[in-house]
This record gives structure tokens, sequence and C-alpha cells, in this order.
């Protein structure tokens, strides 16, 4: 079982529309689970962090966590053509506090 | 602020040969976190440095090393380069155990 899953995609979404991204986590014992953009040829940017269960909303984002189901989701809400990129979830292992990261999801937004 | 700095941005080397990339952290910050990130693939965990100490190493052969320096920066050595070794390798720094990382622009690395 990998650390740190994602569906896979890609994720095509039209302009002004919802993105939906998922991703679950193998160990019952991280505390701390982060979102991060990377464009191509680019190195990623931390773009929300969340640490307790619920969401978590910043501008058009909005993460939540479910530490019981050991799943974590962003949404990006009226997506724009600036967000086209790779999203990769991380989340912070219990026991040696390493991040690991899962592949990502590649996501479109068509104009 | 300056952010995570690295150097140098690009690197060509003949296989065999050795690399050293070179990593500042955000002022303030005292651990440094390795990655390698080969095309098309996820982000691999290379090296933790934490007050000049290696904390944790990923599942890389040793002739992937590095070290910490008193002022908290870092380098990462490669010995006897494969072709394989061709990757982007990024460095990040936190302020402390469970929080989000800044990554820098990285390093790509081409082996002929």
């Amino acid at each position: 079982q990998k650390e740190v899953e994602q569906n896979s995609g890609p994720l095509s979404v039209p302009e002004g529309a919802i993105a939906s991204l998922n991703c679950t986590y193998s160990d019952r014992g991280s505390q701390s689970f982060f979102w991060y953009r990377q464009y191509s040829g680019k190195s990623p940017e931390l773009i929300m962090s969340i640490y307790s269960n619920g969401d978590k909303e910043d501008g058009r984002f909005t993460a939540q966590l479910n530490k019981a189901s050991q799943y974590v989701s962003l949404l990006i809400r009226d997506s724009q053509p600036s967000d086209s990129a790779t999203y990769l979830c991380a989340v912070i292992r219990s026991n040696d506090y390493k991040l690991s990261f899962g592949a990502g999801t590649t996501v479109t937004v068509r104009a | 602020e300056a952010g995570v700095t690295q150097s140098p941005t690009h690197l060509i080397k003949t296989r065999g040969q050795q690399a050293t990339l070179r990593c500042s952290p955000i002022s303030g910050h005292t651990s440094v976190y390795w990655y390698q990130q080969a095309l098309g693939l996820g982000l691999q965990f290379l090296l933790w440095y934490d007050e000049g100490e290696e904390r944790n190493r990923g599942n890389f052969p040793p002739r992937f090393s590095g070290r910490q320096f008193p002022n908290y920066s870092s380098e990462l050595n490669v010995n006897a380069l494969e072709l394989e070794d061709s990757a982007l390798y990024l460095c990040a720094s936190s302020w402390g155990q469970g929080r989000g990382y800044t990554f820098g622009s990285g390093t790509r690395l081409t082996v002929v």
C-alpha cells in the first residue's frame, strides 16, 4: 500500500467549474497534511495546509480532512486556466516526520 | 525575505563523475530536505538535515550523500553518476517538525 495515493487523473474541467481532487493516506497517526501545486518544469508551491478535521478555505481553494477515513481533498472553485497544473498531496509521517508525496493529479482547465 | 535558493540551476555531467548541488534555506529554518524528481515521476525523499545532523534518508544508495553547514546551508553530493540520476533535485526547508516545506527552484541534473 502506498503511503499517499491520489486519484490518478488527468482531470479536465471547464473554466468556472469546480475541480475536485482526492487523496488517501496510510499512516493513521499523521497529523499534518498539505496540498502543493506544481507547474510544468517548476518546483512545488505550498497552497494549503490542514491539521484538524473539517474544512479550511483560502480564497478559491478549500481543503477537507477526515482523519477517521484517512482522506484529504482539495476543491478549486471557479477554476481558471492559470489553475492548470499538477496538484500534489503530501502527508507528514508520524514516526519520522518525513513529508511523503502522492504521485499528483494533473488538472487542465479548458477556456 | 529570500526564499530557498539552489545552485546551480542546471548541471551537465558525464557518467561516472561526481555532482555537487547546493542549497540555502530560508533564514531561521534549521531543517533542509532533499528530494529527487525524475521525469514523469513523483517526488522521492532523499535526505533530511537538521542542526547539522542527518536525521533521515530515503531508499537511495550510499553514493547519494550530503551535509549541512553551521549556517544551515546544505550540499548534496552524488558520486559515480549514472544515467538514471538525471532528474530535478529539489531542496526544501521548514521551521519546525510537522510544518509545510518551502521548496527552492531546483537543480536540473543531466547525466550523459
